[in-house]
């Protein structure tokens, strides 16, 4: 079935370093892509998402690009700050899914950025 | 716009004791998710429906999980009896249609379940 792959963390940085999520997928139609985000104390939110192949989806200085050719949809940013600190989730919907189109996550991925 | 509205935020229970949350979407969203967060991995859809009806419940524990979409709008998960197990997050959301990617969620409930 479909799934998604993201890299374990937690991942540790000081502010302004660059960040780079990894996240593979496993689908057997065409799916979506999306990043979700979980602050502290608070419920998921959509970050960015990717519909198609070679599309990059980009918010609040993230990017990430859906690569058909690797199926991955990593994601970056060029300057963390202290406030980017949460969990980030990978995630697909895959619309050739006849028994719905609901999300499947990754694990997630913490992130902590340090002044 | 009010968000989805997801109560309690707490709640611990005995195992072999029953549980219910409850959840409302945000308004004129027709179709509504149960998702289960296990401490330290990604939501896992139980349960899917679009209006009343039940598009998706391939994961739902049916022995001891059961959900119900009240008109079209409300939504009750009930767990009887718990298990260890069970301890999770129980997150709601819902999207205007059947694209997941639209999807708007709750702060969840959270299950501990001694």
């Amino acid at each position: 079935g479909d799934s998604v792959t993201q890299m374990e963390g937690p991942v540790t940085l000081s502010e302004e370093a660059f960040l780079t999520i990894n996240c593979t997928y496993t689908a057997t139609g065409y799916p979506s892509l999306f990043w979700y985000v979980q602050y502290p104390g608070e419920g998921l939110q959509l970050l960015l998402k990717a519909t198609k192949a070679d599309d990059k989806g980009s918010n609040k200085g993230f990017e990430a690009t859906y690569r058909k050719e690797t199926t991955s949809f990593h994601l970056e940013k060029g300057s963390v700050q202290v406030s980017d600190s949460a969990v980030y989730f990978c995630a697909l919907s895959d619309p050739w899914n006849q028994a719905g189109t609901a999300l499947i996550f990754g694990k997630g991925t913490t992130l902590s950025v340090s002044s | 716009e009010a968000g989805v509205a997801q109560s309690p935020r707490y709640k611990i229970i005995e195992k072999r004791q029953s549980v219910a949350f409850w959840c409302n979407p945000i308004s004129g969203h027709a179709t509504l998710y149960w998702y289960q967060q296990i401490l330290g991995q990604g939501p896992k859809l139980l349960i899917q429906f679009q209006n009343n009806g039940v598009v998706d419940d391939s994961q739902l524990p049916k022995d001891r999980f059961s959900a119900e979409r009240l008109k079209g709008v409300d939504s009750t998960l009930k767990i009887q009896p718990a298990k260890l197990e069970d301890s999770a997050v129980y997150l709601c959301a819902s999207s205007l249609a059947l694209q997941g990617e639209r999807a708007f969620f709750g702060q969840g409930t959270r299950l501990t379940v001694v």
